[in-house]
């Protein structure tokens, strides 16, 4: 499972829902981060986090909220659904080493909002 | 900010044939650019990367090669087998950071 756990793996919400999106990693790695994938686009970075505590703006972020609060989990939070965040969400984990930039996805979360 | 652009999106070949997938990128201090498979429903992979102070990686059937200079860079699959049929993406990212930015990817089919 590449280290990175995502739950749940599929979810339907209504308009102006809100909900978190888990992400865990068990590899002790300091870069965390959430990309959406739409159809023809590509992924596009919502939110990232570098360690415990420390959170940054990706390329998409309205709409969405994280916390770090521990290394291992990264969540990520829609605060009020809309139809235009319905997509296919992907975390990923990194270690922040010298030379290794190699990031490794979790499975994937499918959003659907009605 | 960074703009990675992708070609072609979709892509044919016979078993067995070569497969050849560009992209360029437009922040000139990029200097990691990863590409990522994709199976139906599952996530992204990487296949290979390849830092600006090589212009070129192999690994098996698999190649990239980087021209810093044109800002673009290629992935190149040889000998393709069915099992290569999926989507491919690029990224790029620059300095020690770790935040991808993707091109819209390439649906690849090898035909038997």
């Amino acid at each position: 499972n590449a280290g990175v756990t995502q739950t749940p793996k599929f979810q339907v919400l209504k308009t102006g829902q809100s909900m978190t999106l888990q992400c865990a990693q068990d590899m002790n790695h300091e870069y965390m981060s959430w990309y959406r994938q739409d159809p023809g686009m590509g992924l596009r970075l919502i939110h990232y986090s570098v360690g415990a505590g420390i959170t940054d703006q990706g390329e998409v972020p309205n709409g969405y909220n994280v916390s770090r609060s521990t290394t291992e989990d990264f969540p990520l939070r829609l605060l009020s659904a809309a139809p235009s965040q319905t997509s296919v969400y992907f975390c990923a984990r990194s270690y922040l080493g010298g030379g290794q930039n190699e990031q490794f996805f979790g499975p994937g979360t499918r959003l659907t909002v009605l | 900010g960074e703009n990675v652009e992708q070609h072609p999106s979709t892509l044919s070949v016979q078993e067995g044939d070569s497969a050849v997938i560009k992209c360029t990128y437009s922040d000139s201090a990029s200097n990691y650019f990863p590409w990522y498979k994709q199976e139906l429903g599952k996530r992204p992979q990487l296949i290979i990367d390849i830092r600006s102070n090589v212009g070129e990686k192999k690994d098996q059937r698999i190649a990239v090669t980087l021209n810093k200079t044109a800002k673009h860079f290629s992935l190149h699959i040889t000998e393709t087998q069915p099992e290569d049929s999926a989507v491919y993406f690029c990224a790029a990212s620059k300095g020690s950071a770790r935040q991808l930015t993707f091109g819209s990817g390439t649906q690849l089919t090898v035909l038997p």
